[in-house]
């Protein structure tokens, strides 16, 4: 069975233009969860799909945004970067929302300039 | 104040020696999770614990309830031990994350 896959895996972005970061879960898997991990914070819990509704979100502002698809694969969004954005961005898949293991993707690091 | 604590922080270990690594959290949880991240970034999930203890090879962890504490431990440590452990909670609708552990594993 192939595992999480993100794509792209590496990123350069200029302050103020918007990005989209893909994130393709194990096959049957229904739950897509999103961090970031910065040397100064640590990993920060993003948000969590599952069946294409959020179902939960970390303290994050509003530029920061998600979505997910009919065959739970999902995409998030960060508009308007700040430097501070600069992070491994790293998605992470289960079959369901509770009670099972997380697989986690190769991340993408962006990088803001 | 953090979530979740993580300690040490850093740990050098010499190969074979026993090695544990402590997680203490202040929030309720559903379940707490062991993670392993090597250079490079990829992490690995070892460990997911609701209650009491789970044994992967040499790998063993364990969670007191009450007591809002986890350790990881690592019997017969080896160089391909070292990597960042990190210990996360789920609490409701939030995951909160410690610090992580590095663990340098001497031959």
């Amino acid at each position: 069975k192939a595992g999480v896959t993100q794509t792209p895996r590496y990123l350069i972005k200029t302050r103020g233009q918007q990005v989209t970061l893909s994130c393709s879960p194990i096959s049957g898997h229904r739950s897509v969860s999103w961090y970031q991990q910065t040397p100064g914070q640590g990993l920060q819990f993003l948000f969590e799909y599952f069946s294409e509704t959020q179902r939960n979100k970390g303290n994050f502002p509003g530029r920061f945004s998600g979505r997910q698809f009919s065959n739970s694969r999902s995409e998030m969004n960060v508009s308007t970067l700040e430097l501070g954005d600069s992070a491994l961005y790293l998605c992470a898949s289960s079959l369901e929302v509770t009670g099972h293991e997380q697989y986690f993707g190769p991340g993408t690091r962006l990088t803001v300039t | 104040k953090n979530e979740v604590e993580q300690s040490p922080q850093n740990l050098t270990a010499q190969e074979g020696e026993f090695i544990t690594i402590n997680c203490s959290y202040s929030v309720g949880i559903s379940a707490l999770h062991w993670l392993q991240q090597h250079p490079g970034g990829g992490i690995v999930s070892l460990f997911m614990l609701s209650s009491g203890k789970k044994k992967h090879g040499r790998l063993i962890a364990t969670i007191n309830i009450q007591e809002k504490h986890s350790s990881l431990h690592i019997t017969a440590s080896h160089p391909r031990d070292s990597a960042v452990y990190i210990c996360a909670v789920r609490s409701r609708n939030q995951f909160y994350f410690g610090t992580g552990t590095s663990l340098t594993v001497i031959p």
